[in-house]
């Protein structure tokens, strides 16, 4: 089955700055890579997708990138705030399949 | 969008009692919907795939006389922990896929049920 895996566990940076996270996965068969950001207490919320014939996808402060060849795909958070400040997982699934399999998850705080 | 509902929030529990947790989608029909549980500071852990119609599919390690899956309407799973233990105290998270959505495209996630056991 698929496993994926996720780097940091935990992150911080000065607000302002950029944070990157990244995930592995082993299954050649996922295409579609979404990332959830859950606050404390709360349901994770998707912020970001990208599917496997797309190399990048941006929105506002947020971007995704993916390497299929590697099989790994990062998160770009740019001139972060106070409120970024959550658990970001990522994940990996097949469009049509079945499950989700989820990164590990990585705590990223930013310092005011 | 999609939204799913996930009732209670909290619950509170005597060891040894059973506690049931509702998941329903509120704007589609779910075939399909996911539990999954997380303990603090970790990873969304798949427990179990609930089938409307049959019998749920459930992971590795996941005891299923003690976790009771029922999904008996397209828009309805509820999860059952049965004579539970502190060490079932987890937050529970349901999700659904709206299918008229483009498959995992539309993946939802409740918004989850804190259950303390005592």
């Amino acid at each position: 089955g698929e496993n994926v895996e996720q780097h940091p566990s935990t992150l911080s940076v000065q607000e302002g700055d950029s944070a990157v996270i990244k995930c592995t996965y082993s299954d050649s068969a996922s295409n579609y890579f979404p990332w959830y950001k859950q606050e404390l207490g709360k349901r994770p919320q998707l912020i970001i997708d990208i599917r496997s014939n797309v190399g990048e996808k941006k929105d506002q402060r947020i971007a995704v990138t993916l390497n299929k060849t590697a099989k790994h795909f990062s998160l770009h958070i740019t001139e972060t705030q106070p409120e970024d400040s959550a658990v970001y997982f990522c994940a990996a699934s097949i469009v049509w399949g079945n499950q989700f399999y989820f990164g590990t998850g990585t705590s990223l705080t930013v310092i005011p | 969008g999609a939204v799913v509902s996930q009732h209670p929030s909290r619950v509170i529990c005597k060891s040894g009692t059973s506690v049931k947790i509702e998941c329903r989608s509120l704007d589609f029909q779910a075939t399909t919907m996911f539990w999954y549980r997380q303990f603090p500071k970790q990873s969304l852990m798949l427990m179990a795939t609930s089938n409307e119609g049959s019998k749920a599919t459930y992971e590795q390690g996941v005891e299923k006389d003690k976790f009771l899956i029922n999904h008996a309407s397209l828009t309805l799973s509820t999860l059952t922990v049965t004579s539970a233990h502190p060490e079932d105290s987890s937050f529970y998270i349901c999700s659904a896929r709206d299918p008229t959505t483009g498959g995992n495209y539309g993946y939802t996630f409740g918004s989850g049920t804190r259950l303390t056991v005592v």
